[in-house]
């Protein structure tokens, strides 16, 4: 079966540690998303990346950071910089970014 | 610029009422549209998307039609279930691609 697999589906970490979110697609697609979403609250877009080892920083990348070493894996790192962590995590990855994202099914992350 | 406005929830409808929630955009060109659905604790999953002025987004018995006159995607649907009930956004991709714009989201509330 084809898709994006997040794991883990929760995550509790302790203040000031930093913790890496994976995810993963065996779809083939080039451009990989991560976006954060807080209670109640729409998305807002972390980082993407377009094609391998080349990422762009999305509206809110200030204490994350992203590698992007192979196409299926497009991992992100939460730092002890990101002042307010507690949030679930969704990643997404298109063909083609004039058309519409496929989505995992989410992170929740909690830092306690 | 880019842009997609939403209805503002939440909107609470009784079994089998009829829904609209209402979608509009800012555009220069065409761009595809799509209505994303995101059901308590998971990602988002494509619902129905347009592709071309005119075109009428159908699934689960939702529908959307691409309005180019009034740059709406109103989705609406018939006879509304209380497992309808999610989160529903409006997207559309950037002019220049790369990204998605999303609306805010509208919550759907259905009761039994």
């Amino acid at each position: 079966d084809g898709g994006i697999t997040q794991s883990p589906k929760y995550l509790f970490r302790k203040e000031g540690q930093n913790v890496t979110l994976s995810c993963e697609q065996n779809l083939n697609h080039d451009a990989m998303y991560w976006y954060r979403q807080d209670p109640g609250q729409g998305l807002r877009l972390i980082y993407y990346s377009q094609i391998v080892n080349d990422f762009q920083k999305g509206d809110i990348a200030e204490g994350y950071s992203v590698s992007r070493e192979k196409k299926e894996s497009f991992p992100l790192t939460v730092t002890s910089a990101q002042k307010n962590p507690t949030a679930f995590y969704l990643c997404a990855s298109t063909p083609d970014s004039y058309n519409e994202q496929f989505f995992g099914p989410g992170t929740r992350l909690t830092v306690l | 610029g880019d842009s997609v406005t939403q209805m503002e929830g939440p909107v609470t409808l009784s079994e089998e009422a009829f829904l609209t929630i209402n979608c509009t955009y800012t555009a220069t060109g065409y761009p595809s549209l799509f209505w994303y659905v995101q059901y308590p604790g998971e990602g988002l999953q494509l619902l129905l998307k347009a592709t071309k002025a005119d075109d009428k987004g159908s699934n689960k018995g939702f529908e959307a039609t691409y309005r180019k006159e009034t740059t709406s995607f109103h989705l609406e649907k018939g006879s509304v279930q209380v497992s309808d009930s999610a989160v529903y956004f409006c997207a559309r991709p950037m002019e220049y691609g790369n990204k998605l714009v999303f609306g805010a989201g509208t919550i759907l509330r259905v009761k039994s």
